[in-house]
């Protein structure tokens, strides 16, 4: 199956910093990525759809300017998140949809990035 | 409104058999997911339904009912490994996914 790669696995930072975060697809081209946040024994909360070459779409209420999102190649989405506060502390995960060629359609998901606001 | 539901817990022991159900309100509809996520890891993709009927893959098995708009998860031969919250997700079109709650799974000895 499709592979996407995230990194770092986890990040501890001090409140104020900005940290970035990387989502690449390793044996496919992915021109849409998909960015979620999970919360402990929560679901998956979509934050955004980064698109390859434009700009990412927001899902409501999610900060566009705090949660900065760039897709600058077909293989490569990476998630900033800027001025960084202990309630930004969570799970977050990044997948790329693939379609099997007849219509349906799966994701596949990095390994996902927990992030610690001290 | 956009809603998945399905049971927030269930308890099943080894070798058994457990269906976890899902029931949708979506405004558009192209598939039915099953994705399984073990506790600090990311979810990995199990099965797709797109057509009404029962698709197998080994234990694990699902099933849609588009006129219910309806479909589960079922698991033979239940194995302690199994323990994880299994969330359904329909394909909405337009590249989006929408994500039930999930369904933590205890599998006891």
């Amino acid at each position: 199956g499709a592979v996407v790669s995230q990194h770092p696995s986890w990040v501890i930072c001090k409140s104020g910093t900005s940290v970035k975060i990387e989502c690449r697809s390793l044996d496919f081209q992915a021109t849409t990525m998909f960015w979620y946040r999970q919360f402990p024994k929560q679901s998956l909360m979509l934050m955004a759809t980064s698109n390859e070459g434009s700009k990412a779409t927001y899902e409501q209420g999610v900060e566009k300017d705090k949660f900065l999102i760039n897709h600058a190649s077909l293989t490569l989405s990476t998630l900033t998140v800027t001025s960084a506060h202990p309630e930004d502390s969570s799970f977050y995960i990044c997948s790329a949809s693939v379609e099997d060629g007849t219509g349906n359609e799966k994701l596949f998901f990095g390994s996902g990035t927990q992030l610690s606001v001290l | 409104g956009q809603s998945l539901e399905q049971p927030s817990e269930v308890t099943a022991v080894e070798g058994a058999i457990v269906q976890i159900n899902c029931t949708y309100q979506t405004s558009g509809f192209y598939g039915l997911s099953w994705y399984q996520q073990h506790d600090g890891g990311a979810p990995t993709f199990l099965s797709y339904n797109a057509l009404d009927g029962l698709e197998e893959t080994g234990r694990f098995s699902s099933f849609l009912s588009r006129s219910d708009s309806y479909g589960y998860l079922l698991l033979q031969e239940l194995q302690m490994k199994d323990s994880a919250s299994y969330f359904c997700a329909v394909f909405t079109g337009g590249f989006k996914t929408i994500f039930g709650a999930g369904t933590r799974l205890f599998v006891k000895a």
